[in-house]
């Protein structure tokens, strides 16, 4: 089984709201990652945890807060945001190893509208 | 600092012909992976295939091949025989190990891909 799974695929949400995003995987991957994409742009990371750890924070605002409850479950909190941050959110995963060959598995993405 | 250039940014072929898509890279880092990734546009980030700096042979999966020139830096992407299906957004990226030693994918700005029947 070498998929992740995201959800919801669809999100509309108000300014003043506060909902989740959610991405499983069940590959026994000890990184997982969260990203934004704006249309036509290359992926941004946004949290990289390793190990449930949190190991990489691109500067992302606080209005987005990461969690990575289990080693299969990793969500991302959204309250107060602004509608420049609608986008697609695409989570991945990868196992880790000391080489350079470890793809990162994407999840279909939500795409999120902010109203 | 690591970087990835791709700089078609649209592409047009005729199904069942062969297509080079560019990619160039810039790293001081004798150690790196190159990968490819190709995004429908429902969405999902699909790998294609990896090539390593060590690796001796250009690397295959399929109607994929990747046409390494390692003194050239460039790690071009070829689809054969290209199919209605292959029309998507594809992306070059490059592993970096940053000093925290945590990998991460430096992307490239994407080359989209029309195949017309």
């Amino acid at each position: 089984d070498t998929e992740v799974t995201q959800t919801p695929k669809h999100l509309v949400m108000g300014m003043t709201n506060k909902k989740s995003l959610k991405c499983e995987q069940h590959m026994g991957h000890r990184a997982m990652y969260w990203y934004k994409q704006k249309a036509k742009k290359p992926p941004e990371l946004m949290f990289v945890y390793s190990y449930e750890k949190l190991s990489i924070n691109e500067s992302v605002p606080s209005r987005f807060s990461p969690e990575c409850p289990n080693s299969s479950l990793l969500n991302l909190h959204l309250h107060a945001l602004q509608p420049e941050d609608s986008a697609l959110y695409l989570c991945a995963s990868s196992p880790i190893k000391d080489s350079m060959n470890t793809e990162a598995f994407f999840g279909q993405g939500t795409r999120l509208t902010v109203v | 600092a690591q970087k990835i250039t791709q700089t078609q940014p649209g592409m047009f072929v005729q199904e069942k012909e062969a297509v080079t898509l560019d990619c160039t890279y810039d790293t001081s880092d004798p150690s790196y992976g190159l990968f490819w990734y190709k995004q429908p546009s429902s969405g999902e980030m699909i790998f294609l295939i990896y090539q390593g700096s060590y690796d001796q042979q250009n690397a295959t999966e399929g109607r994929y091949s990747l046409n390494f020139q390692k003194a050239r830096k460039s790690a071009n992407l070829v689809i054969s025989a290209s199919q209605l299906g292959d029309s998507a957004m594809y992306f070059c990226a490059m592993r970096e190990v940053n000093a925290g030693n945590n990998r991460k994918l430096i992307w490239g700005l994407g080359t989209s891909l029309a195949v017309n029947p």
